[in-house]
């Protein structure tokens, strides 16, 4: 089975907040975990990625944890903004370019 | 350079009728996916080409078929529509051909409305 489940289905977050969002993989040949952000109207753009050899990625706001083990893993949105409020889908793949999407969580970010 | 173009990006057919939708990838992509987007299902995987040769092909029914011409340019056909195939339809290039190494940039996709 190749799905990607994903949690929660949307999340309300104070501006300043955290946001996390969960993923977790059955695939054990996923060797490719992407985060992509995808406003109304838009097209989905990658946010973040992560490969399974390393625990933890970071860029700004935006931090990927993985737990190989468990096979899951999560986004955390550091000191949430109102730009943050998007629909966010978490993937897993390898090789080429067949991803395994989540089925998305909206959120948004009170100001 | 100019994004990924979706052509039509809304478009109205009925049951039984099909329809083509065209995709023109980054300048030098060569790898063309597709999903359709739907509420509640999130994206699911079409199928992928790469040098005019599909290489993955997700679990949809025969009537889904794509192809990509020598320009990298592909199309996506749906023929016999159901009012379930209503959906986003959404392109991505990519200049690699693996996914390891680069990243898919989607087109803002094309609205299919089944009536």
């Amino acid at each position: 089975q190749q799905q990607v489940k994903q949690s929660p289905q949307s999340l309300i977050v104070q501006k300043g907040g955290i946001s996390i969002i969960n993923c977790a993989y059955e695939n054990t040949a996923f060797d490719y975990f992407p985060w992509y952000q995808q406003f109304p109207g838009k097209g989905p753009a990658l946010l973040i990625a992560i490969r399974p050899d390393v625990s933890e990625k970071k860029e700004g706001r935006f931090t990927i944890s993985f737990n190989k083990s468990a096979k899951q893993f999560s986004l955390h949105i550091m000191d949430s903004q109102p730009g943050d409020s998007a629909t966010y889908f978490c993937a897993g793949g390898s090789g080429t370019y067949k991803y395994i999407f989540g089925t998305g969580t909206r959120l948004k970010v009170l100001a | 350079k100019a994004g990924v173009t979706q052509t039509p990006r809304y478009l109205i057919k009925t049951r039984g009728q099909q329809v083509t939708l065209s995709c023109s990838p980054i300048s030098g992509h060569r790898s063309v996916s597709w999903y359709q987007q739907t509420p509640g299902q999130g994206l699911q995987f079409l199928f992928e080409y790469f040098s005019e040769t599909q290489r993955n092909k997700g679990n949809f029914p025969g009537r889904f078929s794509g192809r990509q011409f020598s320009n990298s340019r592909s199309e996506m056909n749906v023929s016999t529509l159901e009012l379930g195939d209503s959906a986003l339809y959404l392109c991505a290039s990519s200049e690699r051909g693996n996914a390891n190494t680069g990243e898919l940039f989607f087109g803002e996709g094309s609205r299919l409305t089944v009536l």
